[in-house]
């Protein structure tokens, strides 16, 4: 069955230091995507990322940066020099191809709340 | 603008009042879904629609209904809301061949049933 696993629940780090936020996740299917989404304290959701399973190319957007290994089943997070505006609640989520190449069945895992201190 | 769009923000009722919470697309998306966020049990899923009149239950469907009559609106309704049901709801579409695009979330309706 699909998972996916956030094993940090909260993470508080102090301006300008890097973080990494971790997730692992399970799938029997071998076409399938993984995205990470922001809620900032106001509550929205906003979308990151997206990869999907046949690219394993690093990516790097301004601070953010994604590491997706296959052969750990990880898609990390990190964010580089962080500000106090990235405080929020991250999620990894995962989505099978099976769901006709739409977003389908958006496997969530249970968040990680980062706290950037100035 | 594109958006997703629910209604109401939030909402206050008592057990067994029935109520149902709208949602708006205006991006002529053929996917919608409903998830409702759980403090410690992150984001799951109600019900989705892949296309009008096709609708189906996701991983938390008990004690909800929805429809799909028209493509831009998939209401979520409550016929008998419990205290369990205290819980901050999501509105969700895509497009279904859309695999470059994200799963657009409306703003959020924050229910809490006494």
């Amino acid at each position: 069955a699909q998972k996916v696993t956030q094993a940090q629940t909260e993470i508080s780090v102090v301006e300008k230091e890097d973080v990494t936020l971790d997730c692992v996740y399970e799938t029997r299917d071998t076409t399938y995507y993984l995205f990470w989404y922001k809620q900032p304290p106001s509550g929205e959701l906003v979308f990151l990322i997206r990869r999907n399973s046949f690219d394993e190319q690093n990516e790097i957007s301004g601070r953010y940066s994604w590491n997706f290994q296959k052969s750990t089943s990880s898609f990390n997070f990190t964010i580089t020099a962080s500000q106090v505006v990235d405080s929020a609640v991250y999620f990894c989520a995962l989505s099978e191809a099976r769901y006709g190449g739409s977003q389908g069945n958006l496997i969530f895992g249970k968040g990680t709340k980062l706290s950037v201190k100035p | 603008e594109a958006q997703v769009t629910q209604n109401p923000r939030y909402l206050i009722t008592v057990t067994g009042k029935k109520l149902t919470v709208t949602c708006s697309q205006n991006m002529n998306h053929e996917y919608m879904s409903w998830y409702r966020q759980d403090p410690g049990l992150g984001l799951r899923q109600i019900y989705y629609s892949m296309n009008v009149e096709v609708t189906d239950k996701g991983d938390v469907p008990e004690g909800y209904k929805v429809s799909r009559k028209e493509k831009r609106n998939f209401p979520l309704i409550l016929e008998s809301p419990s205290p369990n049901q205290t819980s901050l709801y999501f509105c969700a579409s895509s497009p279904q061949q859309g695999v470059n695009s994200p799963l657009h979330f409306g703003n959020g309706t924050r229910l809490t049933v006494t």
